[in-house]
């Protein structure tokens, strides 16, 4: 049963236009999400998170949204740069300190 | 100087032969974790140790054991290694701080099993 699901393996954004990665869970008992990037010979790296008790949260070009009733929060990047182009994934913790990741999306920024 | 080390950074072994991976941090951090990446599966939990007494399994704990040998080193072993065990490994650090809950992953090892 995968409890963290990235439907969409990949996807190519331009330069300067917006970037929405989704992910969707399936255990209501996650109470924290996290974002991570990963660029190819390296670990991923913390991006943004968010709390079960909020909404959105917003970090510079990064925000994220998420909706408790629909089990779905997303990450849009306003505007994507060509740096931006990595893998992301997702990961919710149900406050036991344990992370289950999505499968991870590899965004692409068009120059 | 990288905060979580992993050694070694690539490591190509036979079936059968019994092979650790190492990680050491520097942040202080009490919980560490390893995790594997395959293509297609995301990361995936092996193993996680809260303090130096505290191991637990993960999602995919069979075929693997571990040693908290420090606060500061977590090693993960496969006794018999297989094939399919072939991935990239990452280990990663947390803080005991409740109001924190980001991970630091290491810089990964890739394993491959003939």
């Amino acid at each position: 049963d995968q409890q963290v699901k990235q439907n969409s393996p990949s996807l190519s954004v331009q330069e300067g236009r917006i970037s929405i990665l989704n992910c969707d869970y399936t255990n209501s008992m996650f109470d924290y999400f996290l974002w991570y990037k990963k660029y190819p010979a390296e670990g991923p790296t913390f991006l943004i998170s968010i709390s079960s008790i909020k909404d959105k949260n917003e970090d510079g070009r990064f925000t994220v949204f998420l909706n408790k009733s629909a089990k779905h929060l997303s990450l849009h990047i306003v505007p994507s740069q060509p740096g931006d182009s990595a893998v992301y994934f997702c990961a919710g913790s149900s406050g036991t300190y344990k992370y289950i990741f999505g499968t991870g999306t590899r965004l692409k920024v068009l120059a | 100087d990288a905060d979580v080390t992993q050694t070694p950074r690539n490591r190509i072994t036979k079936t059968g032969k019994r092979i650790m991976l190492e990680c050491s941090q520097t942040k202080g951090h009490d919980r560490m974790y390893w995790y594997r990446q395959d293509p297609g599966l995301g990361l995936r939990l092996i193993y996680y140790s809260f303090d130096v007494k505290d191991i637990n399994k993960g999602e995919i704990s069979d075929g693997y054991s571990v040693s908290r040998q420090a606060q500061a080193k977590f090693s993960l072993s496969l006794e018999s290694a297989i094939p399919n065990q072939t991935a990239l490994y990452f280990c990663a650090t947390s803080a005991r701080d409740k109001s924190s809950y980001e991970q630091y992953f290491g810089p990964g090892t890739r394993l491959t099993v003939t």
